[in-house]
């Protein structure tokens, strides 16, 4: 089955502890991309990914890092998180950036 | 100015209703998505156009690219169609970056 799978489902953490959530595609896409999504600002993209090796930043990547060292992988890095970003996380893929997208089940996340 | 105005915020309507939800944007587009999110959280592609209308089931997706202007409908309404609707588009002008609306609630009462 296609899919995008995203883990953990839910998390609670502390301020400072590192974390990655983690995202898997199987169908072989080579855009991806990470949102957070929070009470009445909808979706915002934080950081995408068009290949192999080639990320950049969307419009909040302040206190993330993604990697994209394989076309299936695209974790989210949380090196010293802090309570603003806690929040609703949304991995999602596209074949190419013209074509439709498909998300993960969303990580909920709250630092505390 | 949001660049993707979604109306109404929130809907409640009685099943079998005939649902209408509007979708209106101030960018240069390639394309218009919807998509819907349950209230699990997951988001599922509904419909992707450039242009004219498609029909998936009850659901219909309509755009009008001069006056930039979207609509989805959904015709019978039923409880399980509650969700929220989410409008998004790929600039054009900026790589295809997609910007989303903040979304309708529907709220389809049995």
């Amino acid at each position: 089955e296609a899919q995008v799978t995203q883990n953990p489902r839910y998390l609670i953490t502390v301020t400072g502890k590192k974390l990655t959530v983690t995202c898997s595609q199987n169908m072989n896409h080579e855009y991806m991309s990470w949102y957070r999504q929070d009470p009445g600002l909808g979706l915002r993209q934080i950081y995408y990914s068009m290949n192999v090796e080639v990320t950049d930043k969307g419009d909040v990547p302040e206190g993330y890092k993604v990697s994209r060292k394989e076309k299936r992988n695209f974790p989210l890095i949380l090196e010293s998180p802090s309570p603003n970003q806690t929040s609703l996380y949304f991995c999602a893929s596209r074949m190419t950036v013209y074509t439709e997208a498909f998300f993960g089940q969303g990580t909920r996340l709250t630092v505390v | 100015k949001n660049e993707v105005e979604q109306s109404p915020q929130n809907l409640t309507a009685q099943e079998g209703e005939f649902i209408t939800i509007n979708c209106s944007y101030s960018v240069g587009i390639s394309a218009l998505h919807w998509l819907q999110q349950h209230p699990g959280g997951g988001i599922v592609s509904l419909f992707m156009l450039s242009s004219g209308k498609k029909k998936h089931g009850r659901l219909i997706a309509t755009i009008n690219i001069q006056e930039k202007h979207s609509s989805l409908h959904i015709t019978a309404s039923h409880p399980r169609d509650s969700a929220v609707y989410i409008c998004a588009v790929r600039d054009m002008n900026r790589d295809d970056k997609i910007i989303f609306g903040k979304g309708t609630r529907l709220h389809i009462l049995p």
